[in-house]
């Protein structure tokens, strides 16, 4: 497509509920990437993909989130167990390797009640 | 660690003032660096970036030089609009150019 797109736009969930978060890279990126916005704040790293393999995840906050890449295009960001301090705008970017490049999508704002 | 740290906000501003927003960096090697600027509702877009030390990024008015003596990349505009307002955002790419680490952010303000 276009651009990255990322559903949904908006998620609330109640704490201890399980999310998933869709992102649609640009068509040909193979690297794509997760970010986490807290209100006020810049992004900070969560993971990143080449292709199909995830080559850095030490941005996860904890075991309750999980980020896969089955087929090299689209990625899920899972939250399991929802918890208040998960509420955040997740950012996906993608990008072509070696390139100065990202394009972010519009992002997910997840609140957590 | 690597770090970005860019003054705080907001900076409010009248229309057509000259506009500087300081930001310093902490990595390891000579990263490259990059503005990035969100408006209101909207995703992060780039704004300008410089590769080397002494490149000077440049894009809709705004400039930012690589200083690598002083590890700063200040973002300046001479005149500034309304429609500049937006949150800007100064971040580094690391040597493996798989992560960008960026700043807190800062809120413009532009008042016509």
């Amino acid at each position: 497509g276009a651009g990255v797109s990322q559903s949904p736009r908006y998620k609330v969930a109640k704490r201890g509920q399980d999310v998933a978060l869709r992102c649609d890279p640009i068509s040909g990126h193979v690297s794509l990437f997760w970010y986490q916005q807290a209100l006020g704040q810049g992004p900070e790293f969560l993971t990143y993909f080449q292709n199909e393999a995830q080559l850095d995840k030490s941005g996860l906050p904890s075991d309750r989130f999980f980020a896969e890449r089955p087929e090299g295009s689209v990625s899920t960001l899972k939250i399991q167990r929802t918890q208040q301090e998960d509420s955040a705008v997740y950012l996906c970017a993608s990008s072509l390797p070696g390139s100065y490049g990202y394009t972010f999508g519009s992002g997910t704002r997840l609140t957590v009640v | 660690g690597n770090s970005v740290t860019q003054m705080e906000g907001p900076v409010t501003l009248s229309e057509e003032a000259f506009l500087t927003i300081n930001c310093t960096y902490t990595a390891t090697g000579y990263p490259s660096l990059f503005w990035y600027v969100q408006y209101p509702g909207e995703g992060l877009q780039l704004l300008l970036k410089a590769t080397k030390a002494d490149d000077k990024g440049s894009n809709k008015g705004f400039e930012a030089t690589y200083r690598k003596e002083t590890t700063s990349f200040h973002l300046e505009k001479g005149s500034v609009q309304v429609s500049d307002s937006a949150v800007y955002f100064c971040a580094f790419l690391n040597n493996a150019g798989n992560m960008l680490t960026f700043g807190g952010g800062t809120r413009l303000m532009v008042k016509p």
